[in-house]
């Protein structure tokens, strides 16, 4: 079936460091969807890209969407500790579900 | 952005009994909501996609016997474990789509934390 994957599972960086998580999916996406969830949380919506070599920023963010529509990253500029959480993606299939990347969880340390 | 609220956040039941969790969009109507099921560490899992006012669209593995679903209006939907046993505690994670212009976003619920004992 259609698969999400992720990479890396996991990431400690120094605060001020560099963070990025990639995502790739198995088929053509139409969209595709960025969350994060902090420890205890819930998934919180941070974005959406739907078109083909898409780039958005949010302040420290970065999203891109590839040309193909099959994969996608997320960049955070220089680290703080409230970056701390998983980072998912997850892609609208063409079926309309939205499929989940494993998530990358990312450690920041002062 | 729009708000998702589920109810309880926590509950622990014994081994055979019924658990009846909720799932609120409290500020728009949402003729379709979603049903995660999230073991710890791991990503989110789709179980089922509830329709209001006609049955849920489960995925492949996931008994609807086991975990029966009701939309019965368009701000609520519950999922109800039947029978439960140690193997269906989890985290159950609700969400609900709201279009917003042309772009169609999934708001997610806090959570339940099911702990069957």
């Amino acid at each position: 079936g259609q698969q999400v994957m992720q990479i890396p599972q996991y990431q400690h960086v120094q605060e001020g460091e560099d963070f990025t998580t990639y995502c790739n999916s198995s088929t053509t996406l139409s969209n595709i969807q960025w969350y994060k969830q902090r420890p205890g949380g819930h998934p919180v919506f941070l974005i959406q890209l739907v078109k083909s070599g898409e780039v958005k920023k949010q302040k420290r963010l970065t999203f891109q969407f590839g040309e193909a529509k099959k994969n996608s990253s997320l960049h955070i500029t220089a680290t703080q500790t409230t970056d701390v959480g998983t980072y998912f993606c997850a892609g609208t299939s063409n079926t309309g579900k939205l499929i989940f990347g494993q998530g990358t969880t990312l450690q920041v340390k002062p | 952005g729009a708000v998702v609220s589920q109810h309880p956040s926590r509950v622990i039941c014994k081994s055979g009994t019924s658990v009846k969790i909720e799932c609120r969009s409290l500020d728009f109507q949402a003729t379709t909501m979603f049903w995660y099921r999230q073991f710890p560490k791991q990503s989110l899992m789709l179980m089922a996609t509830s329709n209001e006012g006609s049955k849920a669209t489960y995925e492949q593995g996931v008994e609807k016997d086991k975990f029966l679903i009701n939309h019965a209006s368009l701000t609520l939907s519950t999922l109800t474990v039947t029978s439960a046993h140690p193997e269906d505690s989890s985290f159950y994670i609700c969400s609900a789509d709201q279009m917003e212009g042309a772009q169609e976003t999934q708001y997610f619920g806090p959570g339940t934390r099911l702990l069957v004992l």
